[in-house]
């Protein structure tokens, strides 16, 4: 199986900080990353598919990079609406799998 | 607009089963790709099964694989999750959501929207 690793698992910023959130994975899973945003009593909402596609209706500050093995979230000017959970999910090889999250906190 | 609608939820003694629906709506059901995904109280997603559009392929996280079967009625436009020998770890909020379809699925990229509001199985004695 494929082990994801998400960091940090919690992280604390400013509004207008840059924020970078990153998944990590045990194999070679080409671009098949995606990440998921999910604010309290609420569904996960799509942000970034296939590690760099933003999803329509979705902030400009955000975006997604990396390949392979590696892979980020980048929020460039943190927003108070932005507090939330943050998740990555894996698909590859019939496999499907979350990271462990990142919970965002305004400060 | 699409809806998803989950449905079946409730409070369950350890070892008994529980069926969930989730009825979809504005979208074209048959075509996509359907999962189940669960969060237990205060945790992270857990990713449980994926159905092809048309129920011929079916994967489960090794978590449920025995105990849970996804299945779909696409007369209904409804997906259903049967669970059965529940576990105290199985209490969570259950999420049904629409795989991405065409050739998202069909080359393995398999993101995941939209979500229904999910549906709240509490595992107790």
């Amino acid at each position: 199986d494929i082990q994801m690793t998400q960091s940090p698992s919690s992280l604390s910023a400013s509004v207008g900080d840059r924020v970078t959130i990153t998944c990590r994975a045990s194999q070679y899973i080409r671009n098949h990353l995606h990440w998921y945003q999910q604010k309290p009593g609420k569904a996960p909402k799509l942000l970034i598919h296939a590690a760099t596609g933003l999803e329509s209706g979705v902030p400009s500050r955000f975006s997604g990079s990396g390949f392979g093995t590696d892979f980020t979230l980048t929020i460039s000017s943190l927003q108070p609406e932005d507090s939330a959970a943050y998740y990555c999910q894996v698909s590859y090889s019939d496999f499907i799998t979350f990271g462990q999250g990142t919970r965002l906190e305004i400060k | 607009q699409v809806q998803l609608v989950e449905s079946g939820g409730g409070v369950v003694q350890p070892g008994r089963s529980l069926r969930l629906s989730c009825v979809a709506s504005g979208f074209t059901f048959s075509n996509f790709p359907m999962h189940w995904v669960r969060q237990a109280p205060g945790k992270g997603l857990e990713w449980l099964t994926i159905i092809s559009y048309d129920g011929t392929n079916i994967n489960y996280a090794d978590s449920v694989k025995g105990r849970f079967t996804i299945s779909r009625d696409n007369s209904k436009n409804t997906l259903y999750l049967q669970m059965n020998n529940l576990r105290a770890e199985d209490t969570a909020v259950y999420y049904c959501a629409s795989n991405c379809g065409g050739d998202c699925y069909s080359s393995g990229y398999n993101w995941i929207d939209p979500w229904g509001q999910g549906t709240l199985v509490t595992v107790s004695s």
